[in-house]
């Protein structure tokens, strides 16, 4: 199973807008509304952001944002801030009954 | 409060065995899917292994199939990966995690994502 591409980093200055690409298959991105996302600050655990693609956990705030479209997911962050610098990772079920993640994208807050 | 706790992680030779435990607590382990995800020194996350909440079903990453068991004892809240034939490229930071849920009443609605991350488990296989 091929990791999901991501780009591999993305900035934006405070208070803008960015939005990280995750890109897989039919047999994953594209074929379930099972997409989420998980935000890890260095030397840290993962934590869940978004979850089927759109839902966010509680205590998560609303200026993160995810949507699909055919085989790419998108994470939006808007109103960016500098605490918001972390490395962003989407994760897919797949047809295999397995999961994959993707590559993984830096975000630097400018 | 809800908290993962992982260990056994260490330095082992190449073809050793080792296996790593996680102990939850602060909620219903029982009721719970669990995972373990990797992360190679420098690199991205990698998925290894799911197990359902009653361990009747488990699935695999490729590249740890036949090498790598996951389980569960809901008897003391712990999760396992019994890791053999290990490998250089296994040496990672091993995470375990749980599969989020919802409760409704007297029905709980599984999510395909973690909820709750450990701290991690640093395993280095080398000669």
């Amino acid at each position: 199973q091929s990791a999901l591409t991501q780009p591999a980093s993305v900035s934006g200055s405070p208070g803008q807008s960015i939005t990280i690409s995750c890109t897989g298959t039919s047999s994953d991105v594209g074929g379930y509304n099972y997409v989420s996302w998980y935000q890890q600050c260095p030397g840290k655990a993962p934590k869940l952001m978004i979850f089927d693609v759109s839902n966010r956990p509680s205590g998560v705030s609303n200026r993160f944002s995810g949507s699909k479209s055919g085989n790419t997911a998108s994470l939006t962050i808007s109103g960016l801030q500098a605490e918001d610098e972390a490395d962003y990772y989407c994760s897919s079920y797949t047809s295999r009954r397995t999961y994959v993640f993707g590559t993984g994208t830096k975000v630097t807050v400018l | 409060q809800v908290q993962l706790v992982e260990s056994g992680g260490g330095v082992v030779q190449p073809g050793r065995s080792l296996r790593l435990s996680c102990a939850a607590s602060g909620f219903t382990f029982s009721s719970c899917g669990m995972y373990w995800v990797r992360q190679a020194p420098g690199k991205g996350l990698e998925w290894v292994a799911v197990i359902w909440y009653d361990g009747s079903n488990k699935y695999y990453a490729d590249s740890v199939k036949g090498r790598f068991t996951i389980s569960r004892d809901n008897s003391k809240n712990m999760l396992y990966l019994q890791m053999n034939s290990l490998r250089a490229e296994d040496t990672a930071v091993y995470y375990c995690a749980r599969r989020l849920q919802k409760q409704q009443l007297t029905e709980y609605y599984y999510y395909y994502a973690m909820d709750v991350w450990g701290r991690g488990t640093t395993v280095t296989v080398s000669s």
